[in-house]
């Protein structure tokens, strides 16, 4: 099955600050790749993903770039404000399947 | 407005006492999935249904079952609940298509004294 390793698990930023989270995926399959923000006491919700036909995806300060061929994908925040402290996960889905496989969490944390 | 939803939002139960914690969507999804969080913390996947009358065991080993008579309804039941079963549970529910994303309820928190 599919494995997803993201790292750091923490990062701590000064506001202004770029901030980039890294995933890696073990299933060469995988053609679905989102990233969620889940604030402190609230659910996780969907901030940006890209397809595999893709090799990068913007919106705003927020970027996601994909290497099919080394399978890692990269959460790219640029100008970090208070309110992107959070945690962020990335996911995976392979082509066979409608289950994503979640990364373990990056904590962001962006210092006024 | 269209959205999954979960009460309650808080639970504080003795041990040995059954539950059902609630889940229901208004997005017409045929995908619907319960997580296990604690907070800030991985999201382990419990259970997950591709539609009615279909559930499946996830990858976290989970003592908690699942119905799914009604498409908009994911009901999760623990029979007997445990100190250890202490935790957030995420339901959350996905359109028909792979690369369509997860949308979250708000989570049930659950304590077993």
């Amino acid at each position: 099955g599919e494995n997803v390793e993201q790292h750091p698990s923490t990062l701590s930023v000064q506001e202004g600050d770029s901030a980039v989270i890294k995933c890696t995926y073990s299933d060469s399959a995988s053609n679905y790749f989102p990233w969620y923000k889940q604030e402190l006491g609230k659910r996780p919700q969907l901030i940006i993903d890209i397809r595999s036909n893709v090799g990068e995806k913007k919106d705003q300060r927020i970027a996601v770039t994909l290497n099919k061929t080394a399978k890692h994908f990269s959460l790219h925040i640029t100008e970090t404000q208070p309110e992107d402290s959070a945690v962020y996960f990335c996911a995976a889905r392979s082509g066979g399947s409608y289950i994503p496989t979640f990364g373990r969490g990056t904590s962001l944390i962006v210092h006024p | 407005e269209a959205d999954i939803y979960q009460t309650p939002r808080y639970l504080v139960i003795g041990t040995g006492k059954k539950i059902t914690l609630e889940c229901s969507q208004t997005m017409g999804h045929d995908k619907m999935y319960w997580y296990q969080q604690d907070p800030g913390m991985e999201l382990h996947l419990i259970h997950y249904s591709y539609g009615v009358n279909s559930t499946e065991k996830g990858d976290l080993s989970s003592e908690s079952t699942v119905s799914r008579i009604r498409t908009e309804h994911f009901p999760l039941t623990l029979e007997s609940a445990r100190p250890s079963h202490t935790s957030q549970y995420l339901c959350a529910s996905s359109a028909d298509r792979k690369d369509s994303p997860l949308h979250f309820g708000n989570g049930t928190r659950l304590t077993v004294t």
